[in-house]
Formats: structure tokens, C-alpha cells, sequence
């Protein structure tokens, strides 16, 4: 069974990059049939997504943080990241990790999904 | 601002039927599939309906999804206890380069 489990630091300063990390078990990252996905939801808000990688490496990213946003694959290591750059408060959300199936990005869902790790940003 | 629309509320008593909508346009539902997806309180999202109207196993029969045009609905047939939570829907958007986005949520309470 697929599992994905975030990890990274849980308080970032203003101002400086946030980085996560997504780790798949139960499965392989490099199937052509997946994508990889980062999806945040500040406290008492809906959800976002934030950007959608290949295992070839190749990106999608939402329109209002793609000046901001980083997602890269390690396939060695079964690990997709995020990086976002000049966070502020308003980056402060539940960041989740999940896988991004279908035969194609159009017609793809997100589905499992990692339990979501807690991301302030705080001085 | 969302770019799918859903009422932010809705509620039944158990037993009832309770349709959600999901409003957006051309170049996301009108072009691609729709998916539906429950958070229960303090939990992880978890996919309800994907492709429209398809259940993945382990979804209870009662959930129900269908798209006509630019929107689509969620349908909870016989509400129980244990759907209270929000229901989000999805899709691709075809415009500035595709992306992915989300409807703004919908809390459903059972009464």
C-alpha cells in the first residue's frame, strides 16, 4: 500500500525558504503513470495546490507562487521537495504531499495523501 | 478567491439526500474531469469521486458524482453521522500553462 510522508522543519522565519520533504513507500516514484503533487491549506481554510512534479523532473506550479516555488525528484531516494522562497505569515498552513495519478495531468486525482505536516512562519 | 464555486454550507438529517454543486468554467470542468475528495475534521483529505463519477473502493455507494457542462455535483444519498466534514471538488484548468484548481469547500452537517 502507497504511504507518502511529509517532513521538514515546522517553524520558518519570515523572509527565508521553506522546505519540505515527501517520502513514497509502497510503491515506486518512477512510474510513468504518476505525477507528484505538494497541496497546502492555511488553518480554517481551503485547500491549494501548490505545484506537481514528474519523476522525469518536469513541473507544473500554481500561477500566484511560481515566481516562489521549487519542486524537485529524487528518484534514488523515493523523495519528492518543495522549497518556497520569501515566505511570509501568509505561507503559514498544513502542507500536504500527495501522489498525482492519471493518464494524463488533466484527467488525474489526487490520491493518497500524506497525514500533512504543520508549517508556521513566525519570527 | 476559489476558482470552482460551492456553497459554503449544507446540512440534512441522517437519511436524507444532500447535493453539492461545483461551478467553474470552459477551461477547467467544461474541459476535464471533475474530482471530489472528504476531510474529516483534523484529517488528511481523501479522494471520494474521481473522473466524474467514479468511486474508488472502499467509497460507499451512497456518494454519487455526475458533470454537465461547467459544473458538477456531489451527491450523499441516506446521510449518516459519519459524513459530517468538507467536501472539496477539483479539476485541471487548461489555462496559463494548466494548473491545478480547487473549490472553496463545502461543510456539510448532519442534523
Amino acid at each position: 500500500q502507497l504511504q507518502l510522508q511529509e517532513s521538514g522543519p515546522g517553524l520558518v522565519k519570515p523572509s527565508e525558504t521553506l522546505s519540505l520533504t515527501c517520502t513514497v513507500s509502497g510503491g515506486s516514484i518512477s512510474s510513468s503513470s504518476y505525477y507528484w503533487a505538494w497541496i497546502r491549506q492555511p488553518p480554517g481554510k481551503g485547500l491549494e495546490w501548490i505545484g506537481t512534479v514528474y519523476y522525469s523532473g518536469s513541473t507544473y506550479y500554481n500561477p500566484s507562487l511560481k515566481s516562489r516555488v521549487t519542486i524537485s525528484v529524487d528518484t534514488s531516494q523515493k523523495q519528492f521537495s518543495l522549497q518556497l522562497s520569501s515566505v511570509t505569515a501568509a505561507d503559514t498552513a498544513v502542507y500536504y504531499c500527495a501522489r498525482h495519478g492519471g493518464t494524463s495531468i488533466q484527467y488525474s486525482r489526487f490520491d493518497p495523501w500524506g497525514q500533512g505536516t504543520l508549517v508556521s512562519v513566525s519570527s | 478567491q476559489s476558482v470552482l464555486t460551492q456553497p459554503p454550507s449544507a446540512s440534512g438529517t441522517p437519511g436524507q439526500r444532500v447535493t453539492i454543486f461545483c461551478s467553474g468554467s470552459s477551461s477547467n470542468i467544461g474541459s476535464n474531469t471533475v474530482n471530489w475528495y472528504q476531510q474529516l475534521p483534523g484529517t488528511a483529505p481523501k479522494l471520494l469521486i474521481y473522473r466524474n463519477n467514479q468511486r474508488p473502493s472502499g467509497v460507499p455507494a451512497r456518494f454519487s458524482g455526475s458533470k454537465s457542462g461547467t459544473s458538477a455535483s456531489l451527491a450523499i444519498g441516506g446521510l449518516q453521522s459519519e459524513d459530517e466534514a468538507d467536501y472539496y471538488c477539483s479539476a485541471w484548468d487548461d489555462s496559463l500553462n494548466g494548473h491545478c484548481v480547487f473549490g472553496s469547500g463545502t461543510k456539510v452537517t448532519v442534523l
